[in-house]
């Protein structure tokens, strides 16, 4: 199956402050999906980018298909972006493979 | 939000015995999938579906089976429920349209002891 890789596993914010989480995929795709598990377990969709740059609000993602590798950022952070965020990449079968996740505490 | 259920949220049960998850969605989208979600291990696809009374392995399909004998319902089976198979089980689909997006429903916590 493909390799997903998440970095960093563990990072905390001070409200307010910019972040980076990186997402890095063995194999070529023509999907890649960011999400957030909030502290209730509820996973919910950020984005469904396979290639370039989208922006949603605070958060924006951006996908480098060839070099096999996303990033989401998210920018003046709140305590409501606390949780976990994974990214997931299907293989020609439409099998996802997900990343052990990036988790994420803002503190006020 | 897309019209997912997952029933039952919470169940306990004994090792050996046999357990059903049903997913239930009002979306009418072709595409079906259960994963599980362990700590340090992400999600892992057990198995999916493409269609009615299609489906396919995961990554972890050893110990589950699934049915989808109607587009709105996909369960998934334990035969005889083991202590490995403790876990929270999610459900999603994803639209017909090719960008195969997912949407997830909010999960049913399995206990086996």
């Amino acid at each position: 199956g493909i390799q997903v890789e998440q970095s960093p596993p563990d990072l905390i914010l001070q409200e307010g402050a910019n972040s980076t989480l990186r997402c890095n995929f063995s194999d070529s795709v023509n999907n890649l999906q960011w999400f957030h598990q909030n502290p209730w377990g509820q996973l919910i969709n950020l984005f469904y980018i396979p290639s370039g740059t989208k922006q949603n609000g605070r958060l924006s993602a951006t996908t480098v298909a060839t070099e096999r590798y996303s990033l989401l950022y998210i920018s003046s952070s709140q305590t409501t972006d606390s949780g976990v965020y994974f990214c997931a990449v299907p293989n020609t079968g439409n099998q996802f493979y997900f990343g052990t996740g990036t988790s994420l505490t803002v503190i006020p | 939000d897309a019209g997912i259920t997952q029933s039952p949220r919470h169940k306990v049960t004994e090792t050996g015995t046999p357990v059903t998850l049903r997913c239930h969605q009002t979306e009418n989208h072709r595409y079906m999938y259960w994963y599980r979600q362990d700590p340090g291990h992400g999600l892992r696809l057990i198995h999916y579906s493409y269609g009615v009374k299609d489906t396919d392995k995961g990554e972890v399909s050893d110990g589950y089976s699934v049915s989808r004998s109607k587009t709105e319902d996909f369960l998934l089976t334990l035969e005889s429920a083991t202590s490995s198979q403790t876990s929270v089980y999610f459900c999603a689909i994803s639209g017909n349209s090719g960008n195969f997006f997912q949407f997830f429903g909010p999960g049913t916590r399995l206990t086996v002891l």
